[in-house]
This record gives structure tokens, C-alpha cells and sequence, in this order.
């Protein structure tokens, strides 16, 4: 069985500081990884995507890839309020399917 | 606006009953998708279509039925023999096989 695994949390995480969620995959063949954000009660929204190893940064938010390790991250700069919510992190595998982690729940405290 | 739309928001299925989810996008994208999604839980392929008429079983297809007659349209049914229908179901639409997918807003199946 090909997985993704996240930590369930909650993490909780003071406002301004650096959130860092993680992620690791079962395939190493895996090409395409991509991190959602999922307020309670919407869909998820595409927050970051990456394909080689390294860091890959938009804004407050930074994903690293390390395929040696199978291991994918978000880490959130300057956390705020608005960031509490549930992250997904999705791996895109050698089959061509999108496996989805459980999600991991973020909670900023103000 | 381009996007994706499902429809209902809400929907109400009653025993014995089939009921017919709606996704429709004009982003043009080849690529449609519906995932279930239970409380506490990662999203699960049902179906995925990758272009007009073909498609392709998921991992938890027992029990729902897709068409993909329009490149716009992927309507998913949910048939009677789903037992356990309650959940959030998603459709998500990409433009190549390996470029992030996009979401609809979803709907929100329950049993009376």
C-alpha cells in the first residue's frame, strides 16, 4: 500500500512564529507533491506544489523536498490567525495517482 | 468565471433511492476527478476521468457510477447499493496528469 503520512496535531503553534508541518511518502518513485489547505467545512485550496528536491518559496510559505528521505514539509513564516487550519499534503505517485495524507490540524493561538 | 461547480450544496438521499451529483467546469481541463472525503479523514478517489468518454475506477468505486459525455461535465451517481453514503464529496479538475488539482466547493450528502 503506497502512503502518505501526516502527523493528525493539533499542532498548535503562537501567532508570528513558524509553523512547520510534515509529510513522508511511502514511494520512492513519487514525481509530484503538493500541499491543500482545508478550512473546516470547505474544500482544500492549493497552497504550494514542488518537484525537485530543495526549497521552493511563495510568500510566507516555504515546501522542502528531500526524495532521499521521503519527506515533504510546509513551513509557515509569520503564522496567523487565518492560518489555523487543516493541511493535506498530497504525493503524486510513479502509478500517476494522487494519494492524500489525513491532514494535519494547525492551530495558531493569537 | 472560470472555475468549478458543484451542485447541490446539500443533498438528502433517502433508503433505495440513487442520487446524481453535478460537476461542471470550464477551466478546460482534460482531467476530472471525485474524491470522498469522511470526518477526520484524506480524500479518497471514486472515479477519474481523463478525457470524454473514458474513465476509470478509483479506489472506492463499489457503489457510485460516473458518465463523462462532455469535456465539462463529470456527474457522479450514487447508487443503493452504497451502504455508508454519508460524507463530503469533492470533484477536482487538472489540465495535465501531474499539475496540481483544483477543487470544486463540494457537497455534502447525508441519509434521511
Amino acid at each position: 500500500q503506497k502512503e502518505v503520512e501526516q502527523n493528525s496535531g493539533p499542532l498548535s503553534v503562537p501567532e508570528g512564529a513558524i509553523a512547520s508541518l510534515n509529510c513522508t511518502y511511502s514511494d520512492r518513485g513519487s514525481q509530484s507533491f503538493f500541499w491543500y489547505r482545508q478550512y473546516s467545512g470547505k474544500s482544500p485550496e492549493l497552497i504550494m506544489f514542488i518537484y525537485s528536491n530543495g526549497d521552493k518559496e511563495d510568500g510566507r510559505f516555504t515546501a522542502q523536498l528531500n526524495k532521499a528521505s521521503q519527506y515533504v514539509s510546509l513551513l509557515i513564516r509569520d503564522s496567523q490567525p487565518s492560518d489555523s487550519a487543516t493541511y493535506l499534503c498530497a504525493v503524486m505517485n510513479r502509478d500517476d495517482k494522487i494519494i492524500f495524507g489525513k491532514g494535519t490540524r494547525l492551530h495558531i493561538l493569537p | 468565471d472560470g472555475g468549478i461547480t458543484q451542485s447541490p450544496k446539500y443533498l438528502f438521499r433517502k433508503e433505495g433511492q440513487n442520487v446524481t451529483l453535478s460537476c461542471e467546469q470550464n477551466l478546460n481541463h482534460d482531467a476530472m476527478y471525485w474524491y470522498r472525503q469522511d470526518p477526520g479523514q484524506g480524500l479518497r478517489l471514486i472515479y477519474y476521468s481523463q478525457i470524454v468518454n473514458d474513465f476509470q475506477k478509483g479506489d472506492i468505486a463499489e457503489g457510485y457510477s460516473v458518465s463523462r459525455e462532455k469535456k465539462e461535465s463529470f456527474p457522479l451517481t450514487v447508487t443503493s447499493a452504497q451502504k455508508n453514503p454519508t460524507a463530503f464529496y469533492l470533484c477536482a479538475t487538472n489540465s495535465q496528469f501531474n499539475q496540481p488539482q483544483h477543487f470544486g466547493d463540494g457537497t455534502r450528502l447525508s441519509i434521511l
